[in-house]
């Protein structure tokens, strides 16, 4: 089992410019999750897709934020255009049913934007 | 607003003591509690988790206890270790028709040798 695998682990990339983070869920999982990690806010839940469709994308904190999940097996979360403020680390996690089971986590990707 | 909140920001332990990590949710809906490890540079892993239709559910060294009359959650480990040095997080699922799990802050593990 390779787990929640995530690319690149950092971006570094400047003020206006379009971050593309992508994610790939563990096998056999069926929900998918995009989180992000500052200190100030902690963990937010941004999007949460069942069965490749977004269930809830109430936490997507504005419309340069877009997420897409086209196959059981892969899912982007794009930014455009990328503000310094959009700096974090975003976590992606995938889980079995989707409910009461527990995420697995990726790793993250550290997002510094300047 | 609702939140999912902790008690300390901060635990310092000694090596082999037990170490008690609190944390209080504001949402009686909440059916589902998970308890994580973060270390350094690495995702959230799971440790263990309970339904809302326990009071206690017990791990390898780790026992979540759930208290629904005050809504408040907690984490013992047993002989705390170095390799438990972490910050962890409790979470709950929000939604009764599907998965949204809200995180808490956070507490730091440290050990003390």
């Amino acid at each position: 089992d390779a787990g929640v695998i995530q690319s690149p682990r950092h971006e570094v990339t400047e003020m206006g410019q379009e971050v593309t983070l992508r994610c790939k869920p563990i096998s056999g999982h069926n929900s998918l999750f995009w989180y992000r990690q500052t200190m100030m806010r902690g963990l937010e839940l941004l999007i949460y897709f069942n069965n490749n469709v977004p269930i809830d994308d109430s936490g997507m904190p504005e419309d340069r934020f877009s997420a897409k999940m086209p196959n059981a097996s892969f899912s982007t979360l794009k930014i455009q255009p990328s503000e310094p403020r959009d700096s974090a680390v975003y976590f992606c996690a995938s889980s079995f049913e989707g409910r009461n089971s527990p995420l697995h986590f990726g790793n993250g990707t550290r997002l510094t934007v300047t | 607003g609702e939140s999912v909140g902790l008690h300390l920001p901060t635990l310092s332990v000694q090596e082999g003591d037990n170490s008690i990590i609190n944390c209080a949710y504001s949402n009686s809906a909440s059916d589902y509690f998970i308890w994580y490890k973060q270390e350094s540079g690495k995702g959230p892993q799971f440790i263990i988790d309970i339904r809302s239709n326990m009071d206690k559910r017990q791990g390898q060294r780790v026992t979540v206890l759930l208290n629904k009359t005050v809504k408040h959650l907690s984490l013992q480990i047993a002989a705390t270790q170095p390799g438990d040095s972490a910050v962890y997080f409790c979470a709950e699922n929000r939604n009764a028709g599907a998965s949204k799990i809200i995180f808490g802050s956070g507490t730091r593990l440290s050990i003390r040798p």
